[in-house]
């Protein structure tokens, strides 16, 4: 099982805003890098860090965290953006890197 | 531009080696600053990482696979390798190298290369 725990599925109509969130004790002490994965390909890094983007991502991804539950919010979300998400860090003890079990998102 | 491409064989027999290369392309291994990775997802699941190494060389392994995983550099032809023994069905999986920029290969992963399905199979 996996250190980071995140809802296996979350949906949005489209155009609005949605949030996907990540747990983890070790999330009080690192920071979270978040990706998409479509169907078929690699995943890509979407976010992280204290809300970094990669060029090439649209600014309606972002990152924030909430206490210690790191999201990623979609503020408009478009049919494209329909795939899996998977948040990562550190393990608790620091020593090694541990995927959250994904979120599939769906765009209606 | 920066790519990665994972080649090696995409059937393995039980009990055997899984071994697998990474050939970078745009950017030197050697230049520092980066740590290389294979992460690895089985068929509809999610994604595990294996572990990384860096230009010196140095490595840091997945606990759960410390024992039967190497991880190794190779700055003449810019590859780096993963090494997977006595593999079994549960080993198949696509397998990703990628490219970690955090400082400490905390896992930022900005680059990925295409994956390759490997199938463990008598």
């Amino acid at each position: 099982s996996s250190e980071l725990t995140q809802d296996p599925a979350v949906s949005v109509a489209l155009g609005q805003t949605v949030r996907i969130t990540c747990q983890g004790d070790s999330l009080r002490n690192y920071y979270i890098s978040w990706y998409q994965q479509k169907p078929g390909q690699a995943p890509v890094l979407v976010n992280y860090g204290e809300n970094n983007r990669p060029s090439g991502i649209p600014d309606r991804f972002s990152g924030s965290s909430s206490g210690n539950t790191p999201s990623l919010t979609i503020t408009g979300a478009q049919a494209e953006d329909e795939a899996d998400y998977y948040c990562s860090s550190r393990d608790s003890s620091g020593n090694y890197v541990v995927f959250g079990g994904g979120t599939k998102l769906t765009v209606l | 531009q920066v790519q990665l491409q994972e080649s090696g064989p995409g059937l393995v027999k039980p009990s055997q080696t899984l071994s697998l290369s990474c050939t970078v392309s745009g950017v030197s291994i050697s230049s520092g600053g980066y740590h290389w990775s294979w992460i690895r997802q089985h068929p509809g699941k999610g994604l595990e990482w294996i572990g990384y190494t860096y230009y010196s060389g140095s490595t840091y392994y997945n606990p759960s696979l410390k024992s039967r995983v190497t991880i190794s550099i190779d700055t003449s032809t810019n590859q780096f390798s993963l090494n997977l023994n006595s593999v079994t069905a549960a080993d198949t999986a696509v397998y990703y190298c990628a490219r970690d920029i955090s400082v400490a290969g905390t896992g930022n992963f900005d680059l990925w290369g295409r994956g390759t399905l490997v199938t463990v199979s008598s």
